[in-house]
């Protein structure tokens, strides 16, 4: 599986925006970008996964790299209920396999 | 609410007892993964089926199988349970393996 690299951890305040980084050298040209996160005692939780061009939802946005070598989630307002931790994944298109590889994520800390 | 089912929420057994967890997949998705996470573990991967079919296995014991059946519904067996067995099971879904996937609630094992 190719590998990502994020922080540890971040904190943010209240209704601030919250940018989490992530490092994927090594992805390769159809490797999909995706986010979920866990929050504490549940499953994790999909966020959202792009491949080129920058992607929006309801739940946050996902700016790409024009290398595609690094990604940045953005949560446009941190609110309490998203203090988690946040995990970067790469999937295949096309791969049979599709098992998602969860490294130790970053864990972010909202302060109220 | 992911539309992944699991049961039971909680389960609390002997060593050396066998159990069975459950898992409904979301209407529709014909790919249901299993995860095991510890306390002092990350989210580990333990097998991936495909309508049916065994696709891919990660860190599963001999003393674990699992099964997909023709419903699309999925069991994980775990047997001779060990205390080191404690930990939450996650099941998740999706329809095709490259595609967003989504999780259940877990069950929560713990062995005595």
């Amino acid at each position: 599986d190719a590998k990502t690299t994020q922080p540890n951890s971040m904190e943010s305040n209240e209704e601030e925006p919250v940018h989490l980084p992530c490092n994927h050298s090594t992805i390769s040209g159809t490797d999909y970008i995706h986010w979920y996160r866990q929050l504490p005692s549940q499953g994790p939780e999909y966020v959202i996964h792009g491949l080129t061009s920058n992607v929006n939802n309801r739940m946050a946005s996902l700016a790409i790299a024009e290398d595609r070598k690094s990604s940045t989630l953005i949560l446009h307002r941190a609110t309490l209920r998203d203090a988690a931790v946040y995990y970067c994944i790469l999937r295949g298109r096309g791969s049979t396999l599709g098992r998602l590889y969860f490294g130790r994520g970053t864990q972010l800390t909202v302060w109220p | 609410d992911s539309g992944v089912t699991q049961t039971p929420k909680h389960l609390i057994t002997a060593t050396g007892q066998r159990v069975t967890l459950r898992c409904s997949p979301r209407s529709g998705d014909l790919s249901v993964y299993w995860y095991q996470q510890s306390l002092d573990q990350g989210l580990q991967f333990l097998i991936q089926y495909y309508n049916g079919e065994e696709r891919a296995k990660g860190n599963i014991l001999e003393r674990f199988s699992a099964q997909q059946f023709p419903d699309l519904h999925s069991e994980l067996n775990l047997s001779s349970l060990e205390l080191g067995d404690s930990a939450l099971y996650f099941c998740a879904s999706s329809v095709e393996p490259y595609t967003e996937a989504f999780f259940g609630q877990g069950t929560r094992l713990t062995v005595v």
